[in-house]
Order: structure tokens, then sequence, then C-alpha cells
């Protein structure tokens, strides 16, 4: 199916451990994006991609890392996985133009114990 | 500092009636302010854009209305339906940040039949 898909849609790990999130797009968008959703914040930025090899970091990239070496492909990492980064993640693409209307995946939900 | 502020959690409305959800910023360098919808357990779709050198944007049920000189914008529903029950995202991006997009914390509509 065409689309934007993210992998796991659960997850449950433990402080300290290294956690990826898969993001995975069919329509060779250029621009791709991490967001994670908590109540009261509503969605922050935690990185962007431009493009393959080009990323750049959000509002709240600490304690994150990304790569894109394919433009299909946007993995994100927790290096070590703290509590306060239990959350809803999603992943988002969309084409170059400026106008902000993003696909969204159907989110990844992260729970760290 | 948000950017972007929701500031009704919640919103019930009756089928029929007119649902009227709002959204205030801060940054005057926005130039495209977006309304998402989201479901429980999907990823946020969006609903309906207007750039900032126009007041209003009409599409079907959905209206937004943008008041630049007050930093403020609405969106209208009508007539509500029960289907329309979901969590409604403000966003705004500015046309240099490559589609970059501030969410408001969002409002969770409730429409009762």
């Amino acid at each position: 199916d065409a689309g934007i898909t993210q992998s796991p849609r659960y997850k449950i790990t433990e402080t300290g451990r290294q956690v990826t999130l898969m993001c995975h797009q069919t329509w060779s968008h250029s621009y791709m994006f991490w967001y994670r959703q908590d109540l009261g914040h509503g969605l922050r930025l935690i990185y962007y991609s431009a493009a393959a090899d080009i990323t750049d970091k959000g509002e709240v990239s600490d304690g994150y890392v990304v790569s894109r070496s394919k433009t299909e492909n946007f993995p994100l990492t927790l290096e070590s996985a703290t509590r306060s980064q239990t959350s809803v993640y999603f992943c988002a693409s969309c084409v170059a133009k400026n106008t902000g209307e993003l696909f969204f995946g159907e989110g990844s939900r992260l729970t760290v114990l | 500092d948000q950017q972007v502020k929701q500031n009704s959690p919640s919103l019930s409305v009756q089928e029929g009636r007119i649902s009227i959800l709002n959204c205030d910023y801060t940054n005057s360098m926005f130039d495209y302010f977006l309304w998402y919808k989201k479901y429980p357990a999907e990823g946020p779709t969006f609903l309906i854009s207007i750039s900032s050198i126009k007041d209003k944007n009409e599409d079907g049920r959905f209206t937004v209305f943008l008041n630049k000189s007050a930093k403020h914008l609405s969106l209208h529903i009508v007539p509500s339906q029960p289907g329309d029950s979901a969590v409604y995202f403000c966003a705004a991006v500015a046309n240099w940040s490559g589609n970059k997009l501030v969410f408001g914390a969002g409002t969770i509509l409730r429409v009762k039949s």
C-alpha cells in the first residue's frame, strides 16, 4: 500500500536501552519529519529532513538521532531511552512547497519503564 | 513560550449546531495557518489551510477565518456532525522554514447526537 508507515506501532522498553522507530514513505516526498505528541503540548518537532543526507534539529531533539540515507526512510533512534521520552511519535512527509500540508503516519506509541 | 496556543482543551456541541475552535499565535513571520484533525490511534490529517494574505477560506462545512491584526484564527464547522468528534490541532508555518509546522496543544471536539 502506498503511503507512510511507521513501525513498531507499540513498544515498551526500559530506561537506558536504545530504541529505533522506523518510518517509510512511498511518495518520494522530499521532506520528512518526526514529531512527538504529549498531553498539553500538542505536536513538537524532534527532527526534520529536507532531502536524503540532509537533516536538522527541531524543538526537542536532545536524546534523539536520525539518519536519512535513502529518500523513503527516516529512522528515529533514542540512544539511551528515558522515562520522559514516553510519548506517541509521528512521522510525516510532504512535497517541497512550503505550505505545511504534511502527511502523517499512524504513530508509534513508546513506553519507557 | 508557545508560539501557537489553543486555549480551550475541549468543546462540546450539539449535532447540527456550529462548532467554533479558536487559535492564537505570537510569531508575525508565519505565512500559512492550518488545521489538522486527529482521531484516536490515527495520525493527524490535514483539514484546511489559509494563507496570510487571505482572511477567509471555505471548504464545504469547514471555514477558517484569519485576523492578522489580532493574531487569531478560528475554524467553523457548520453543521457539526458526530463524525467530526476528534482532536483538532491548529498549526502555523513560516515560508522560509521548510515546512516546519508549529502546532498548538489541540482541542477535543465532541459532537453530541
